[in-house]
């Protein structure tokens, strides 16, 4: 079985400019998760889809964080315009339902400069 | 929402030994209870989880208890191995996967 799939591993970009993560979950799952994790703490869940449906945005900082899951299939996330506290790694994550374990992507490393 | 605390942050225990990691919740709601370990620079992985409906599950030298009534579950690590040296971190969700929260972490290390 394939894992959650993550682009890019790695991506620095200034201040004001704006970036996309892309994800795509294991298949069959319905449920994907974006987590934002500090260097230091623990995964902070930003939005969780059901399917093509949000069900979880509570977290999201919605003047500058954006995602989607058009076809209920692999999703992006998007920073528009970028701060420097939002430094951190993306997770990904996917599971068969909302409260069955959760399989994790790599994560994408962000740095603001 | 649900608050998850987790103690202690650090741990330090010898090899051989056992290492006990507690959590603590608020939503009367939460469930599900799953526990990740993450080392440095990887992705967190399932390592146990347990459901409200059982009090205690066990899988080789982890184990995992619930508290219901008093809204805490722990962590056992017997037998620890410097391979167990890591971040681990437990996290709560409702019987929908909602208001899934991760506790801030504890990190292990196992001294030889």
């Amino acid at each position: 079985e394939a894992g959650v799939a993550q682009s890019p591993r790695y991506k620095i970009i200034e201040k004001r400019q704006s970036v996309a993560f892309w994800c795509n979950p294991i298949s069959g799952h319905a449920t994907l998760y974006w987590y934002q994790q500090i260097l230091g703490q623990g995964p902070k869940l930003l939005i969780q889809f059901q399917n093509n449906g949000v069900v979880d945005d509570s977290q999201l900082p919605k003047d500058r964080f954006s995602a989607e899951r058009l076809k209920g299939v692999d999703s992006t996330l998007k920073i528009q315009p970028a701060k420097l506290e939002d430094s951190a790694v993306y997770l990904c994550a996917s599971s068969a339902q909302g409260n069955q374990p959760q399989h994790f992507g790599d994560g994408t490393r962000l740095s603001i400069l | 929402g649900e608050n998850v605390e987790q103690h202690p942050s650090t741990l330090s225990v010898q090899e051989g030994d056992s290492a006990v990691i507690k959590c603590t919740y608020s939503d009367s709601a939460s469930n599900y209870f799953p526990w990740y370990k993450q080392e440095l620079g990887k992705r967190p992985q399932l390592i146990i989880d347990i459901r409200s409906n059982v009090g205690e599950k066990k899988d080789q030298r982890i184990a995992v208890t619930l508290n219901k009534t008093a809204k805490h579950f722990s962590l056992h690590i017997t037998e620890t191995q410097p391979e167990d040296s890591a971040v681990y971190f437990c996290a709560a969700t409702d019987n929908y996967g909602q208001n899934f929260v991760f506790g801030p972490g504890t990190r292990l290390s196992v001294l030889p």
